[in-house]
């Protein structure tokens, strides 16, 4: 199973929005609404920011959303904080009963 | 309050043996699986494989299969992940991830750092 694609790299300005993708195939981002986000700051464990699309776990601000169309996922961060700045991983269960990371976006807040 | 710990820092030889603990706390351990992630050193996640501590089920990556076997004892809520001969590509963080349904990690551990070089 090869990795979910996503872009290397980000940027936007503070108080901005920014649009990360990742994009699938038919069998695991497209087959289930089973995409999730983390948010990984350097030397920690990483973070649920979103589940299954575009839920939030409690304690996630509202800034953080989520969506899916066909095979790509993505994640949106609006009014961008200097704390945003960070690697971000989707994730997506697959019809082999497993699971597959994107690869990484780091995220700058410029 | 749910909570993930795992084992300390190893530091191997190539050859040798490993098994990094994950011990769950603050709610039900048979009723969420247990994943393990793999981070080498600079790079992204990898999703290696699970155990579901209420009937034991494991399902591995296809990269991790015969490579790592992954065993819980629900009787002290405690999931593994053991190496019969490690490799200095192993060198890695390993995290494990609490799971329930199709959703991955909405509870990681503090990660396990192995250091394997001769």
């Amino acid at each position: 199973q090869s990795a979910l694609t996503q872009p290397a790299s980000v940027s936007g300005s503070p108080g901005q929005s920014i649009t990360i993708s990742c994009t699938g195939t038919s069998s695991d981002v497209g087959a289930y609404n089973s995409v999730s986000w983390y948010q990984q700051h350097p030397g920690t464990a990483p973070k649920l920011m979103i589940y299954d699309v575009n839920n939030r776990p409690s304690g996630v601000s509202n800034r953080f959303s989520g969506s899916k169309s066909a095979n790509t996922a993505s994640l949106t961060i609006s009014g961008l904080q200097a704390e945003d700045e960070a690697d971000y991983y989707c994730s997506s269960y697959t019809r082999s009963r497993t699971w597959v990371f994107g690869g990484g976006t780091e995220l700058t807040v410029l | 309050e749910v909570q993930l710990v795992q084992s300390g820092a190893e530091v191997k030889k190539p050859g040798e043996s490993l098994k990094i603990s994950c011990k769950g706390s603050g709610y039900s351990f048979t009723t969420y699986w247990i994943g393990w992630v793999r981070q080498m050193p600079g790079k992204g996640l990898e999703w290696m494989g699970f155990i579901y501590p209420g009937d034991s089920d494991t399902k591995y990556s296809p990269s991790f299969q015969g490579q790592v076997t992954i065993s819980a004892d629900k009787s002290i809520s405690t999931a593994y992940l053991q190496w019969g001969s490690l490799k200095a590509s192993d060198t890695a963080m390993y995290y494990c991830a609490r799971g329930y349904s199709t959703s991955l990690g909405d509870y990681w551990g503090q990660g396990t750092l192995v250091t394997v070089s001769s």
